[in-house]
């Protein structure tokens, strides 16, 4: 099983700063990657697959980026309902697994 | 538009068994995958199973590998999770998604909650 890690647990930045995301696989992934957003009470939500690919309706402040085993995801300016939840997933191989995921708070 | 509704969660004693279902509309179900994802009270997401397209391949996560099954109904664009021999540790809210491409989950319900309790 592929053990993927994100880092920070916790991420506290001001509206319209940066904010980096790191995630790590145990395994090269190839760019077998994606990024999902959840919010409190929702179901999660599909921002970036294949490492860098946006989902059809994410805003362009988000990207992708990295392959093999480490990726990054970038909010390029932060608004404010940016702040959540954010995981990576592969799907390299079977059984897919998440990362423990990253909170994005407000500084 | 897509739109996935899980129902059939609920409050079970351990070992007992549940059946979950997930309702499908808003694209040609029989041309996708459909997985089941779960999130424990205050944790993260586990991935749980993927029944293919067509019903010919099934994957698990080796903690319910022996007791879940996925099966669907192409006739009612209908996905389940039997769930048998229920643990505490299964305690969460669990969701069914759809795959797109090579096993990424683009669309999601809004998730039933399973509560595993004596």
């Amino acid at each position: 099983e592929i053990v993927m890690t994100q880092s920070p647990a916790t991420l506290s930045v001001s509206p319209g700063e940066r904010a980096t995301l790191s995630c790590r696989a145990s395994q090269s992934l190839n760019s077998n990657l994606a990024w999902y957003q959840q919010k409190p009470g929702q179901a999660p939500r599909l921002l970036i697959y294949a490492a860098s690919t946006r989902a059809t309706g994410i805003p362009a402040r988000f990207s992708g980026s990295g392959s093999g085993t480490d990726f990054t995801l970038t909010i390029s300016s932060l608004q404010s309902e940016d702040f959540a939840l954010y995981y990576c997933q592969h799907y390299n191989n079977w059984p897919l697994t998440f990362g423990g995921g990253t909170r994005v708070e407000i500084k | 538009q897509v739109q996935l509704v899980e129902s059939g969660g609920g409050v079970v004693q351990p070992g007992r068994s549940l059946r979950l279902s997930c309702a499908a509309s808003g694209f040609t179900f029989s041309n996708y995958g459909m997985h089941w994802v779960r999130q424990a009270p205050g944790k993260g997401l586990e991935w749980v199973a993927i029944i293919y397209y067509d019903g010919g391949n099934k994957y698990y996560a080796d903690s319910v590998k022996g007791r879940f099954t996925i099966s669907r109904d192409q006739s009612k664009s209908m996905v389940y999770l039997q769930m048998n021999s229920l643990r505490t540790e299964d305690t969460a809210v669990y969701y069914c998604a759809r795959n797109v491409g090579n096993f990424v989950l683009l669309d999601w319900g809004q998730g039933t909650l399973v509560t595993v309790s004596s």
